[in-house]
């Protein structure tokens, strides 16, 4: 069963504009991660963010995390149309031997 | 840099036929993964391994097999190809005890 669940499913805004997008999981967690992929490519890791960690930024990346709520948020700052891109939110489980469980998606247009 | 190739970027192949997809990682990484990507399904992991010779399944291995014989190479096997398995297979690694997974580029597989 699918574990994150993102949302919204698709975000169109204007370059320079900041772009928030949340994912939801169900079960206890080790990590959540966040990937981007490019049109027909294969996924680039972005972030990880440990279950003991509340808030991390690596450049232009901004990730919470809320273990009460059972969710996270990936912002993206002065958003670039390079930024465009499909964007996955990752778990991973306590003793899962490094599998992750991948939501379906959300879909960023930045328009230029 | 991690290096996760795959030995075609598009592969058309008949029903019934017997299919092999390839990847190759060159950092070592002890686990290697398949999962396949179908619009509004995510990524559904097929099949992963920890270890030369060992495999686990993973959520939808169903009509699928895979082969580790060597650390760095992890093959995905179709022993009769059907149309359902018509879809986007990415390949990925991450070291022992490591949570992040480098992705190879994918192969987009049509069967007809």
């Amino acid at each position: 069963s699918q574990q994150g669940e993102e949302d919204p499913q698709a975000l169109s805004i204007q370059e320079g504009e900041n772009a928030t997008m949340n994912c939801s999981y169900k079960t206890s967690i080790n990590n959540l991660q966040w990937y981007r992929q490019n049109s027909g490519r294969g996924l680039v890791h972005l972030i990880l963010i440990r279950s003991n960690e509340r808030e991390k930024h690596s450049g232009r990346l901004r990730v919470t995390l809320d273990t009460s709520k059972k969710s996270s948020s990936l912002l993206i700052t002065a958003s670039r149309a390079a930024d465009t891109a499909s964007y996955f939110c990752a778990t991973g489980l306590t003793g899962a031997n490094s599998k992750l469980t991948f939501g379906k998606g959300i879909t960023l247009s930045v328009r230029p | 840099d991690v290096k996760v190739t795959q030995s075609s970027r598009y592969l058309v192949k008949r029903t019934g036929e017997k299919v092999f997809l390839e990847c190759v990682q060159d950092m070592d990484h002890e686990n290697m993964f398949w999962y396949r990507q179908d619009p509004g399904l995510g990524l559904r992991l097929i099949y992963f391994s920890y270890d030369v010779k060992m495999k686990e399944k993973g959520d939808i291995p169903e009509g699928y097999s895979v082969s580790r014989e060597k650390k760095e190479r992890f093959s995905l096997i179709l022993e009769s190809a059907s149309t359902n398995q018509t879809s986007m297979y990415l390949c990925a690694s991450s070291a022992q005890g490591r949570d992040t997974q480098y992705f190879g580029p994918g192969t987009r597989l049509t069967v007809l």
